[in-house]
């Protein structure tokens, strides 16, 4: 069974632009959940959607916004970029919700904002 | 909330020692934790999980942790050191149906 892919993996973008990134979930999976990875701050949570609602949040500006499709793929979208949004996407999906269900992590996507 | 404390960002261990990493965490209910490790330039692997089943969880890799309740803590060890277990591991942490919440992480490099 394929693994969590996401694409692109390197992305370089500068200040003000906005981009997308796509992540395909293993197949059978309802959740996908993205993190951003920096060495200041460590993991932190973005959001997750299940059955294409999103049903959790963390915090970030609302620049940061994300979106679930009937197959289950999701899609994330800052806008206005900054440089401080230079990091690692990952994106991880688990048959369950979040928390509960083992989650499986993608390569992830860096980012870089110049 | 939850929270999950990693002590030392930094661990280094010869080949064929033993391999100690430390977790500590705060829930409010029965939680879920998990170990993931991240090799460079690539995604996050579970290494292992404790859902209230056995205390005691065997993961990948010749990995395990002990789940104790009374220190609220579960650290990772492994008897016998590999270079090829050098990378960040992760501890994280979830409350039933909520998020998962990632330690800062702890870099583990073997010597030879």
């Amino acid at each position: 069974k394929a693994g969590v892919t996401q694409t692109p993996r390197y992305l370089i973008k500068t200040r003000g632009q906005q981009v997308t990134l796509s992540c395909s979930p293993i197949s059978g999976h309802r959740s996908v959940s993205w993190y951003q990875q920096t060495p200041g701050q460590g993991l932190q949570f973005l959001f997750e959607y299940f059955s294409e609602t999103q049903r959790n949040k963390g915090n970030f500006p609302g620049r940061f916004s994300g979106r679930q499709f009937s197959n289950s793929r999701s899609e994330m979208n800052v806008s206005t970029l900054e440089l401080g949004d230079s990091a690692l996407y990952l994106c991880a999906s688990s048959i369950g919700t979040a928390g509960v269900g083992t989650q499986y992590f993608g390569p992830g996507t860096r980012l870089t904002v110049l | 909330a939850q929270s999950v404390t990693q002590l030392g960002s930094h661990v280094s261990v010869s080949e064929g020692a033993l391999v100690l990493l430390r977790c500590n965490y705060s829930s409010s209910v029965p939680p879920y934790l998990f170990w993931y490790v991240q090799y460079p330039n690539q995604g996050l692997q579970l290494l292992l999980k404790y859902t209230s089943a056995a205390t005691l969880v065997k993961g990948i890799n010749g990995f395990e942790a002990e789940f104790k309740k009374s220190e609220t803590s579960f650290h990772l060890t492994k008897p016998s050191a590999h270079m090829s277990d050098a990378a960040e591991y992760f501890c994280a942490v979830s409350e039933s149906t909520d998020k998962l919440i990632f330690g800062t992480g702890t870099r583990l490099q073997v010597f030879p």
